[in-house]
């Protein structure tokens, strides 16, 4: 156990619609990070947070968007929904906005019919 | 876009041989570090190896790193069929430490 916890572990829905995942890091980390794994695009970073403000940006749609509360939990937001949007999506998280080793939740499977 | 490539895609080896696995980058980096995930799981943070030092050992696990031909291989010894999973190497080749991971190697380890 990682200590990063995901909700929800497994998700269907129709296209066009929206989705909220939700990510919990563990206690006293303070950076959040969003990855996107699917078969054809492999693991893909999206975006990352540190103590509630957005540090980087990877290859994150623009339907998608994420926020990081005073909390330290953070949301992916994913809207419009399309089949190609079907993949795992991780979060994970690490200490400092520079860390060695970031730990992994166990992501939450999209399905998009 | 993916920073780090794995080679091979999938290999499938005999319980108690060695396994080898080599990643390639594209840029400078910081560290370069190596994850397992089984199927469908989180990924596992295995070992860090940075960017002044050219080998590390963790258990059955040995690390290398070329920076010059921006290159590492993670040697696994003596396999096991639990090693039998997916190993990304990934870099933190930026200023925010948004790391990258490659598409990863497919390891099976047959009993």
């Amino acid at each position: 156990d990682s200590g990063v916890t995901q909700t929800p572990k497994h998700l269907i829905t129709a296209t066009g619609q929206r989705v909220t995942l939700r990510c919990s890091p563990r206690s006293g980390d303070l950076s959040v990070y969003w990855y996107q794994q699917s078969l054809d695009q492999g693991l893909q970073f999206l975006i990352q947070y540190y103590n509630g403000e957005e540090r980087a940006k990877g290859n994150i749609l623009e339907r998608f968007s994420a926020q990081q509360f005073p909390d330290l939990h953070s949301e992916l937001n994913l809207s419009s929904l399309e089949l190609g949007d079907s993949a795992l999506y991780f979060c994970a998280s690490s200490v400092g906005v520079r860390a060695d080793t970031i730990y992994f939740g166990e992501g939450s499977w999209l399905t998009v019919v | 876009s993916q920073q780090g490539e794995e080679d091979p895609q999938a290999l499938s080896i005999q319980e108690g041989e060695n396994a080898t696995m080599n990643c390639s980058y594209k840029t400078s980096i910081n560290n370069l570090q190596w994850y397992r995930q089984n199927s469908g799981r989180g990924l596992v943070h295995l070992i860090l190896i940075r960017s002044n030092e050219r080998e590390k050992h963790s258990g059955r696990l040995r690390v290398t790193l070329d920076t010059s031909k921006k290159s590492s291989s993670l040697l696994i010894t003596a396999s096991r069929a639990a090693d039998t999973a997916s190993y990304f190497c990934a870099t933190d080749a930026g200023r925010n430490n948004d790391m990258r991971f490659g598409a990863g190697t497919r390891l099976t380890v047959k009993p």
